[in-house]
Order: C-alpha cells, then sequence, then structure tokens
C-alpha cells in the first residue's frame, strides 16, 4: 500500500471556524490531490499539486485553499467552514519515478461541520 | 471534453453469481483507463489498469479489457463473493497534466 496518512479522520466544527487537513506522503511522488466525496457527486477534485509551492484549482476550489511547502505534506484549508463543507475529503497521490499515472488515495477525513 | 460514463447502480448479485459494470468513455487522445474499488469507510483502491487498446488488466479474479473500437472498459468477475461487496469507479487519465477523470461509481451487494 502507498504511504499516505491524513489528519484527523474525524473532525466536527462549528460553521465560520478554519479547518486545516493534512496530507502526509512517505512515496516521494510528485502530484497530490484534494477530493471531496458526496452522494450522488462521485468525487470531484479541489485542489491539486504538481511539486512543492506549485497548485492549482480544480472544479470545486471556492472556499478551499492549499499550500504545500515540502514534497511530503500537502495541506487543505477551510477558511470559513460552511455546512455545504461537510464531506469525506480524500487526499491522493500520483506520478512516481516510474511515469506511472495511476493515483493512490488515503483513508479519508470524515469532516462535519454543524 | 474527456469523460467516463458506468452503469449505475446499486447492482444486486447472488454469491457465485457472473458480474459485468459496463464502462464507456469519451477522450480526444489514447487514454489509460483503471478500475478503482472502494469499500466502506475506506479510500479508493486501484483494482486493474491498462494503458493501451486490447490491453487486459487483472487483479483478484477481476478483469476489463480496453476496447478502443467500442470505446469501452467493462469490469467482469467470474464468480462473486460477499467480499466483493462495494463501490467500484471507473476511470480515465490522459497522461498529459496527470488529472484523472472519474465515473460516478456503481455500488455492488454480493447475497450469500
Amino acid at each position: 500500500d502507498a504511504g499516505i496518512t491524513q489528519s484527523p479522520r474525524h473532525k466536527v466544527t462549528e460553521t465560520g471556524t478554519p479547518v486545516t487537513l493534512r496530507c502526509h506522503q512517505t512515496e516521494n511522488h510528485r502530484y497530490m490531490y484534494w477530493y471531496r466525496q458526496d452522494p450522488g457527486h462521485g468525487l470531484r477534485l479541489i485542489h491539486y499539486s504538481y511539486g512543492v509551492k506549485d497548485t492549482d484549482k480544480g472544479e470545486v476550489s471556492d472556499g478551499y485553499s492549499v499550500s504545500r511547502s515540502k514534497t511530503e505534506d500537502f495541506l487543505l484549508t477551510l477558511e470559513s467552514a460552511t455546512s455545504s463543507q461537510t464531506s469525506v475529503y480524500f487526499c491522493a497521490i500520483s506520478g512516481g519515478l516510474d511515469g506511472t499515472y495511476e493515483q493512490y488515495f488515503g483513508p479519508g477525513t470524515r469532516l462535519t461541520v454543524t | 471534453g474527456d469523460s467516463v460514463t458506468q452503469m449505475e447502480g446499486p447492482v444486486t448479485l447472488s454469491e457465485e453469481a457472473f458480474l459485468t459494470i459496463n464502462c464507456t468513455y469519451t477522450a480526444t487522445g489514447y487514454p489509460s483507463l483503471f478500475w478503482y474499488v472502494q469499500y466502506p469507510g475506506e479510500g479508493l483502491q486501484l483494482l486493474l489498469k491498462a494503458t493501451k487498446a486490447d490491453d487486459k488488466g487483472s487483479n483478484k479474479g477481476f478483469e476489463a479489457t480496453y476496447r478502443k473500437e467500442t470505446t469501452s472498459f467493462h469490469l467482469e468477475k467470474g464468480s462473486v463473493q460477499v467480499s466483493d461487496s462495494a463501490v467500484y469507479f471507473c476511470a480515465l487519465s490522459m497522461n498529459r497534466d496527470d488529472k484523472i477523470i472519474f465515473g460516478k461509481g456503481t455500488r455492488l451487494h454480493i447475497l450469500p
């Protein structure tokens, strides 16, 4: 299994508070991604990174920001959480040294905004 | 744009039945194709992949063949088990910007 961890695994927070989710990898993969998964919507890409300090927006980036200061860490921040951001968040990595393009997923973080 | 369409679920089968989950794609080039599986409470796991036309990916008794002429990548298994109950996602990558396009997923229930 790819070495990907996410923290926290579960979080309950109140509307309007800031929240940061962390993704950590031990695979030295170049690309990292944040997705959210909601019933009826499948997986939707929030932001992704193609290297340290290089990030770009996905299809549902409003209300989210990201940072990548080290190869192994990719942070997702909800500046002011809203109830619509209640979801399961998955981190994924890709692009190892052999040029593979499949993505490997972390275990997920279940976030509830009350 | 590039897209993936897979059959809607849920799909309910009895143990030892034959499984097919249909997946078709639209792409302007030559994508790599994947099947992922998600067990309850877990992240997605890569099940199998194929990188060019006529390739067959296989793993854990599951198979899928990359059919360029029908733009399909149907998932099959000859005899399903209760432990195969999960959500299955078809996906493609254009190998260009390293993003993957996922289908909406098909939930599979296997009855003992």
